[in-house]
């Protein structure tokens, strides 16, 4: 059974910083390409953040460009996201997903608030 | 590619047919389009995906169709389980969301 598991979430204040993980069981982690999905308070679904197989290509949505830095460990089967520069509109319930061939599975995702 | 779903609300009895749209700003390359169901608390579902292939264990009352800028999603006869909130995305350019249509029971 694929499983996707977040932590990390949590409370922040403005301009802190934030490292969400995922760990992924039930599939050959490797072999997957994966994502970050964001959802606000009330609002829709945002795409936040996509890493290749390898981890050598990392694409991000232009809301999160240079503050934001998603990775991976395929030893650990880990998903990260360093989430720096935070700011009260990245308030959000943060999503992991596998891509194939796009969101195929989903975790129940990690919720950050970023608030003084 | 900016993604409108319409209604933004649509109220319904179980029995009654769905019919959910999503019209895209620009052509979708290749129908690289999903339709995803989520309820309150919980992750997005993928129902469909290249606008028309069910995801593996979807029931077949479930069906998209469309191609280049508009899209539809039916759901032929509502199950009580089906009332959700219904999101269509498009992956053939980056990934983008629309906002969503509420399924509400009437």
């Amino acid at each position: 059974e694929v499983q996707l598991l977040e932590s990390g979430g949590g409370l922040v204040q403005p301009g802190g910083s934030l490292r969400l993980s995922c760990v992924a069981s039930g599939f050959t982690f490797n072999t997957y390409a994966l994502s970050w999905v964001r959802q606000a308070p009330g609002k829709g679904l945002e795409w936040v953040s996509g890493i290749s197989v390898s981890g050598g290509a990392t694409y991000y949505a232009d809301s999160v460009k240079g503050r934001f830095t998603i990775s991976r460990d395929n030893s650990k089967n880990t998903l990260y996201l360093q989430m720096n520069s935070l700011r009260a509109d990245d308030t959000a319930v943060y999503y992991c997903a596998r891509e194939y061939p796009t969101l195929d599975y989903w975790g129940q995702g990690t919720r950050v608030t970023v608030s003084s | 590619i900016v993604l409108t779903q319409t209604p933004g609300t649509l109220s319904l009895s179980p029995g009654d047919r769905a019919t959910l749209s999503c019209r895209a700003g620009q052509s979708v390359p290749s129908n690289y389009l999903a339709w995803y169901q989520q309820k309150p608390g919980q992750a997005p579902r993928l129902l469909i995906y290249g606008a028309s292939i069910r995801a593996t264990g979807i029931p077949d009352r479930f069906s998209g169709s469309g191609s280049g800028t508009d899209f539809t999603l039916t759901i032929s006869r509502l199950e009580p389980e089906d009332f959700a909130v219904y999101h269509c995305q498009q992956y053939g350019r980056s990934y983008t969301f629309g906002q969503g249509t509420k399924l509400e029971i009437k």
